[in-house]
């Protein structure tokens, strides 16, 4: 059963970029797409992008020029930044594989 | 502003039946499968229903999913307090080439 382990920072000011990193255990890392989604207090889901094993990356149009989500098929993980983060950007950030299994969750806070 | 619409709540009483819907468009849920998300308070949304109506192994079978044109539907029967909770509709969206959900929807059992 595949497990998912997310890190970052959790306190950032505006204008700084957001880095949080997805570990894959137990589980193929192949022909999976590997998704990041982030749910703003007391707000529903949001879906930030995706990536698969070969690097195709599909973005949210809304966040599109602000996000970038890599991968590393050595360590079996996957990252995302979110540059210019503005108070808007306050969330708890998940990381799923193949839209099913979830990672914890990382509270994410923007403020000066 | 969600592209896949909810009604924000839901609530009926133990022991009956709920239905909850999904409304979308042609690019998305007419086109596209649909999987539903339970989030229970302070937790991590879970799979509940995928490919509009398959049951991920370990859920109960009182969850059930069904769709029709640009419309799909969660039920719940024989409900429970531990069913309280938020769901989420989710679909891939062929305009936006991205993956869209419903705002959620809260049951309440009474």
């Amino acid at each position: 059963q595949v497990q998912l382990q997310q890190w970052g920072a959790g306190l950032l000011k505006p204008s700084e970029t957001l880095s949080l990193t997805c570990a894959v255990y137990g589980g193929s890392f192949s022909g999976y797409y590997w998704s990041w989604i982030r749910q703003p207090p007391g707000k529903g889901l949001e879906w930030i992008g995706e990536i698969n094993h070969s690097g195709s990356t599909n973005y949210n149009p809304s966040l599109k020029s602000r996000v970038t989500i890599s991968v590393d098929t050595s360590k079996n993980q996957f990252s995302l930044k979110l540059s210019s983060v503005t108070a808007a950007d306050t969330a708890v950030y998940y990381c799923l594989k193949e839209m099913d299994v979830w990672g914890q969750g990382t509270t994410v806070t923007v403020s000066s | 502003q969600s592209v896949l619409t909810q009604p924000p709540s839901v609530s009926e009483a133990p022991r009956q039946r709920v239905t909850i819907s999904c409304s979308g468009s042609s690019s998305n849920i007419g086109n596209n499968a649909v999987n539903w998300y339970q989030q229970l308070p302070g937790k991590a949304p879970k799979l509940l229903i995928y490919y509009d109506d398959l049951l991920p192994s370990g859920v109960s079978d009182r969850f059930s999913g069904s769709k029709s044109g640009t419309s799909a539907s969660l039920a719940i029967s024989g409900l429970q307090s531990e069913d309280e909770a938020d769901y989420y509709c989710a679909a891939w969206d062929d305009s936006l080439n991205g993956r869209v959900f419903g705002g959620g929807t809260k049951l309440t059992v009474l």
